[in-house]
């Protein structure tokens, strides 16, 4: 199985601040990457998709990067809505994996 | 608007099976775009992906839990199910079903609202 690591895995941040999460892949997986927000109760929602493609409905503040075995998700400028819990998923094969997830906290 | 709705029993005896159905609205299973998944999240813990299916039938396992798991679609019904077998605590988690793009890549657009299913004598 491939493994997924986040990091932090809890961040205290602001509303207004810039925030970055970053997963790392035990092995390459091209850009087959998905990020998502869990809020407390609910199903996940889909962010980003193939590293960098931003799902439709979802704000320009947040945007994703990498390939290979590094990516990031940063949310440019933090507002209220956005204080949740986040996983990144590899798809590059058919034993889908989930990072252990970051929780963003109000500081 | 696809939607997708969880049902089934809510409590499960250990070493029964558990038994789980989706169904779908403002989509189609039988649509060859997209694929039908399973994922549980235990209490306080990440997700886990258990396994998804075609319209066909074809389908992929978490090698976990393949020994496990079988994975069924009805067109006609426009639902998919989930029996997981041999369960025990380790199995009490928030089930959810989800839609995923297929040949577009293997995440999830559509999620249920998801189910708690407890493993309990």
């Amino acid at each position: 199985d491939i493994q997924m690591t986040q990091s932090p895995s809890t961040l205290s941040a602001s509303v207004g601040d810039r925030v970055t999460i970053t997963c790392r892949a035990s092995q390459s997986i091209s850009s087959w990457l998905a990020w998502y927000q869990q809020k407390p109760g609910k199903a996940p929602n889909l962010l980003i998709y193939k590293a960098s493609s931003l799902e439709s409905g979802v704000p320009s503040r947040f945007s994703g990067s990498g390939s290979g075995t590094e990516f990031t998700l940063t949310i440019s400028s933090l507002q209220p809505d956005d204080f949740a819990t986040y996983y990144c998923q590899q798809y590059d094969s058919y034993s889908l994996t989930f990072g252990g997830g970051t929780k963003v906290e109000i500081k | 608007q696809v939607q997708l709705q969880e049902s089934g029993p809510g409590l499960v005896k250990p070493s029964q099976t558990l038994s789980l159905t989706c169904t779908v609205s403002g989509g189609s299973t039988s649509s060859g775009t997209y694929y039908w998944s399973w994922i549980r999240q235990p209490a306080g813990k990440g997700l886990e992906w258990i396994g998804r299916i075609d319209t066909s039938g074809s389908t992929n396992y978490n090698p976990s839990l393949k020994s496990r798991v079988t994975i069924s679609v009805d067109t006609s019904k426009n639902q998919f199910s989930l029996k997981l077998s041999s369960v025990t605590a380790a199995d009490t988690a928030v089930y959810y079903c989800a839609r995923d793009a297929g040949i577009g890549g293997v995440f999830f657009d559509y999620w249920g609202q998801g189910t708690l299913v407890t493993v309990s004598s």
